[in-house]
């Protein structure tokens, strides 16, 4: 079993849409979740942080933690086209990042 | 204001060849971590290198190297390459082992023949 689960998708949804991507994780250690964006040949670049259970939002886009069920979700609101990306969920426990597949979305006109 | 940066972005090589990747971290950042990350998949952890010392190493051969300089800028080495080993191979600089915002270069997409 991976130490984190993602959905690879590829989900595809249209301009103005809700989109919601999540992840499993199955260890207790980890103690920071993070969501990553990674655009084609491109390097990962991080939009979100939170170590606790709850919500942080930051624009278009909440990050959601349930430690209790191993559970970590990105939502984006008013979804553009700019927003197609591979999207990472990140998690940390002690010095290394754990990264999970990756789900790849595509918002369309 | 530099981000971190990553050379060659390309390479290819043939199989057995040895190959140095090469990382400049953001400046102020101390720790620089390497990562795999083949087609299709998320990032693998490599390496994480602290004021020169390595303060952590994935689950990969002895044929992955690596070493960080005194001004925090850091070296992958590749050795006996394998077809396997072709991947985009990423640096992430942070500001110490502890910190928990990484930040990621563009990557050396390493092709091996």
């Amino acid at each position: 079993q991976k130490e984190v689960e993602q959905d690879p998708g590829p989900l595809s949804v249209p301009e103005g849409a809700i989109v919601s991507l999540n992840c499993t994780y199955s260890n207790s250690a980890f103690q920071y979740f993070m969501w990553y964006r990674q655009y084609s040949r491109k390097g990962p670049e991080l939009l979100m942080y939170t170590y606790s259970s709850g919500n942080k939002e930051d624009g278009r886009f909440t990050a959601q933690v349930d430690k209790s069920s191993k559970y970590i979700s990105l939502f984006i609101r008013d979804s553009q086209p700019s927003d197609s990306a591979t999207y990472l969920c990140v998690l940390r426990g002690g010095n290394k990042l754990t990264f999970g597949t990756g789900t790849q979305l595509k918002v369309e006109l | 204001d530099a981000g971190v940066t990553q050379s060659p972005t390309h390479l290819i090589k043939t199989r057995g060849q040895q190959v140095t990747l090469r990382c400049s971290p953001i400046s102020g950042h101390k720790s620089v971590s390497w990562y795999q990350q083949v087609l299709g998949q998320g990032p693998q952890f490599i390496f994480q290198y602290y004021e020169k010392e390595e303060r952590g190493r994935g689950n990969f051969p002895d044929r992955f190297s690596a070493r960080q300089f005194p001004n925090y800028s850091s070296e992958l080495n590749v050795n006996a390459l394998l077809l396997g080993d072709s991947a985009l191979y990423l640096c992430a600089s942070s500001l110490g082992t502890a910190n928990t915002e990484a930040f990621f270069g563009q990557g050396t997409r390493l092709t091996v023949v």
